[in-house]
């Protein structure tokens, strides 16, 4: 079966741009995460969707950041605008309705 | 506010040793431990969970819980260079029947030394 695949791997733009990731959780799994990781920070969570429904999204950093889960098979997290500090690698991962959690390969974002 | 420390590292081991990994976690209604390795540029990977206190093994693998302390641990047998890797503690509030995020430490960075 398929992981969890996110796009695109890698991104760079500049200061301001609008920023769009993607993530396509495992078949079946009713929950999905976005997590971002520094090196300052390391590994946080941003929000999180079950059922395609927004639960927890208290780790959005501020308005310049959204996420929407249309289907179950397909969510998106924006940046608009994007600041060279939202450079970080954004991993998705998704879940059946138990704790585990299966990760993404990530999108490196860089912000100049 | 949750928060989960582990020390960074490196901690190095000689091929074939016991590695032995630390956590500890401040939220006393934590239910769920995770043990995930990140290597360079990867994704973490789950690689042991645990949701009762006292030990459990999965192959060279053991994962142990003290609810009372507030402490995980990870042992690694027979340690390889291919476990070379970041090992990151992860905790969460919810036991079974459902999901909730993780809250993460920051990893620590594991060295076998052959």
């Amino acid at each position: 079966d398929a992981g969890v695949i996110q796009s695109p791997r890698h991104e760079v733009t500049e200061m301001g741009q609008e920023v769009t990731l993607r993530c396509k959780p495992i078949s079946g799994h009713d929950y999905l995460f976005w997590y971002r990781q520094t090196m300052m920070r390391g590994l946080e969570l941003l929000i999180y969707f079950n059922n395609n429904v927004p639960i927890d999204d208290s780790g959005m950093p501020e308005d310049r950041f959204s996420a929407k889960m249309p289907n179950a098979s397909f969510s998106t997290l924006k940046i608009q605008p994007s600041e060279p500090r939202d450079s970080a690698v954004y991993f998705c991962a998704s879940s059946y309705g138990l704790p585990q959690q299966y990760f993404g390969p990530g999108t490196r974002l860089t912000v100049t | 506010q949750k928060e989960v420390e582990q020390n960074s590292g490196p901690l190095s081991v000689p091929e074939g040793a016991i590695a032995s990994l630390n956590c500890t976690y401040s939220d006393r209604g934590s239910q769920s431990f995770f043990w995930y390795r990140q290597y360079s540029g990867k994704s973490p990977e789950l690689i042991m969970f645990i949701y009762s206190n006292g030990d459990k093994e999965d192959g060279r693998f053991t994962a142990q819980l003290n609810k009372a302390s507030q402490y995980v641990s990870l042992l690694i047998r027979d340690s390889q260079p291919s476990d070379s890797a970041t090992y990151l503690c992860a905790v969460n509030t919810v036991k079974g029947g459902g999901a909730d995020g993780l809250t993460f430490g920051k990893g620590t960075h594991l060295i076998i030394q052959p």
